[in-house]
């Protein structure tokens, strides 16, 4: 079992509202990344991070942001949710040096 | 196109029963493959890990193949157990990118009953 959390696990919040989805490991890992997955389909790389300090933009445009304020914490910022954005949420982590990625259980983000 | 496509989409086998899953790919440079394991309402994890020089890899119940030069690979899971429904995603690693970037394929929901 993977140590890293994701709070919430479950969110339904109204279109315009600001959210922060959480994200925490233990591990010590220095790579962390954001996925988002829809229901059937494959997960899409929304953000990503080599250390602290360090935030990327993946593959998969997106209106939220990211911070890496310390190794261990990774959270996600959606300044005002709309019903575009329901989906669930992914985050992992990884060594440096190698690929295999560690995910936390997911946030499933409902937006009315 | 998504460059990792998955088959079957979904498949429903009995307890005890035997299945393959499939995964071809047409990722280029190729690094790595891996086949992960995601329960309903759980992040992936990491089932097998093969490199470009592997032909199988077992890890329990589940043997993974790769034959690169087709660029295929399967996912045997022998004698299923109900813990085994879940959904199984194949994932490419390319060659060359800092990231090591990943191609996800969409996965295969597997339902195994009793």
């Amino acid at each position: 079992e993977a140590d890293i959390y994701q709070t919430p696990r479950y969110l339904v919040i109204g279109t315009g509202k600001k959210i922060t989805l959480e994200c925490s490991q233990t591990m010590g890992h220095d790579k962390m990344y954001w996925y988002q997955q829809d229901p059937g389909m494959e997960l899409h790389l929304i953000h990503y991070s080599y250390g602290v300090n360090s935030t990327e933009k993946g593959d998969l445009s997106s209106e939220s942001t990211v911070s890496r304020i310390r190794t261990e914490h990774f959270p996600l910022t959606l300044e005002s949710a709309r019903p575009s954005h329901t989906s669930q949420y992914l985050c992992a982590s990884s060594r440096l040096a190698e690929e295999t990625q560690y995910f936390g259980p997911g946030t499933r983000l409902l937006v009315l | 196109k998504n460059q990792v496509e998955q088959s079957p989409q979904s498949l429903i086998i009995l307890e005890g029963k035997n299945c393959t899953l499939q995964c071809n790919y047409t990722v280029s440079p190729f690094s790595n493959l891996r086949w992960y394991k995601q329960d309903t309402g759980r992040g992936p994890v990491s089932l097998t890990i093969m490199t470009f020089s592997e032909n199988t890899k077992s890890n329990g119940r589940y043997t993974a193949t790769l034959d690169a030069d087709t660029k295929q690979s399967s996912l045997h899971i022998t004698a299923s157990q109900l813990s085994d429904s879940a959904s199984y995603i194949c994932v490419v690693s390319d060659r060359g990118s800092t990231l090591g970037r990943l191609y996800f394929g969409r996965g295969t929901q597997l339902t195994v009953w009793p």
